[in-house]
C-alpha cells in the first residue's frame, strides 16, 4: 500500500459527460501528480500541484482541469468525454515534488 | 514521439535464469532513469534508479546499467522469480527545480515461468 488513495476504481460513463476524479496523498505529501495511461501507451504526465499551486503542466487536454486542495487531496475534472479518453489515471505524491514518486492503484474510467 | 522506448512489450524468463530489459532514450537533457514494477489492480511502484554520472546501481537482485554514450539503460533481474512476474516501466528524469515530472516508456510484461 503506498498510502496514495484514489476513488473511484472505475467509472463508466458515456460521450459528452462529466466527471471527476479524487486523490488523497500519502500523509505529509505536498505535491500530486496526475499521470494518463492509455491502452497501449506508457503513462503519460498531465499536471503536478505543489501545496495547492499548479507547478508543472504536461499533455493535459483543455476538456481536463484540476485542483489541489486546502487539506492538499487534488481532483481531475474531465469533461466533454470523448471514448479516446477511457484511460486509467494515476495519481502520484511526493512530499516537495522533487523526488521518488508514490503512486496511487488507478481510476479505470471507459468512456461509452 | 517517444522519448523513452521499451521495443520489447513482453519478455518470458525460466525461473532462477536472468531477466534483461531494454530501454533506450532519445533526449539527451535526461540525467536520472528510474525503473517501476506494476501489478495488475496496483499502481507503479518504485524500483530502482541511477543517476547519468553513473554507469551502474545495485540493488540485492537489481541491477541497472546505463550506457550514456548509447543512450540506453538495462535492467537485469538475476535470479528470476515467479514474484517478479510483472510490468516493468523504464522512466527518465529532466533536471529541474520542484517537479519530478517522469516521462515513461510503454513497459515490459515479464512473466517468470516456475
Amino acid at each position: 500500500d503506498s498510502g496514495v488513495t484514489q476513488t473511484p476504481k472505475h467509472l463508466i460513463t458515456a460521450t459528452g459527460q462529466r466527471v471527476t476524479l479524487r486523490c488523497s496523498p500519502r500523509s505529509g505529501d505536498l505535491s500530486v501528480y496526475w499521470y494518463q495511461q492509455s491502452l497501449d501507451q506508457g503513462l503519460q504526465f498531465l499536471i503536478q500541484y505543489y501545496n495547492g499551486e499548479e507547478r508543472a503542466k504536461g499533455n493535459i487536454l483543455e476538456r481536463f482541469s484540476a485542483q489541489q486542495f486546502p487539506d492538499l487531496h487534488s481532483e481531475l475534472n474531465l469533461s466533454s468525454l470523448e471514448l479516446g479518453d477511457s484511460a486509467l489515471y494515476f495519481c502520484a505524491s511526493s512530499v516537495t515534488g522533487n523526488e521518488k514518486l508514490f503512486f496511487g492503484s488507478g481510476t479505470q474510467l471507459s468512456v461509452l | 514521439d517517444q522519448q523513452v522506448k521499451q521495443n520489447s512489450p513482453s519478455l518470458s524468463v525460466q525461473e532462477g535464469r536472468i531477466s534483461i530489459l531494454n530501454c533506450d532514450y532519445t533526449n539527451s537533457m535526461f540525467d536520472y532513469f528510474l525503473w517501476y514494477k506494476k501489478y495488475p489492480a496496483e499502481g507503479p511502484t518504485f524500483l530502482i534508479s541511477i543517476s547519468s554520472i553513473k554507469d551502474k546501481n545495485e540493488d540485492g537482485r537489481f541491477t541497472v546499467f546505463l550506457n550514456k554514450s548509447a543512450k540506453h539503460l538495462s535492467l537485469h533481474i538475476v535470479p528470476s522469480q515467479p514474484g517478479d512476474s510483472a510490468v516493468y516501466f523504464c522512466a527518465a528524469l529532466s533536471p529541474g527545480a520542484g517537479s519530478y515530472q517522469l516521462t515513461f516508456g510503454k513497459g515490459t510484461k515479464l512473466s517468470v515461468i516456475p
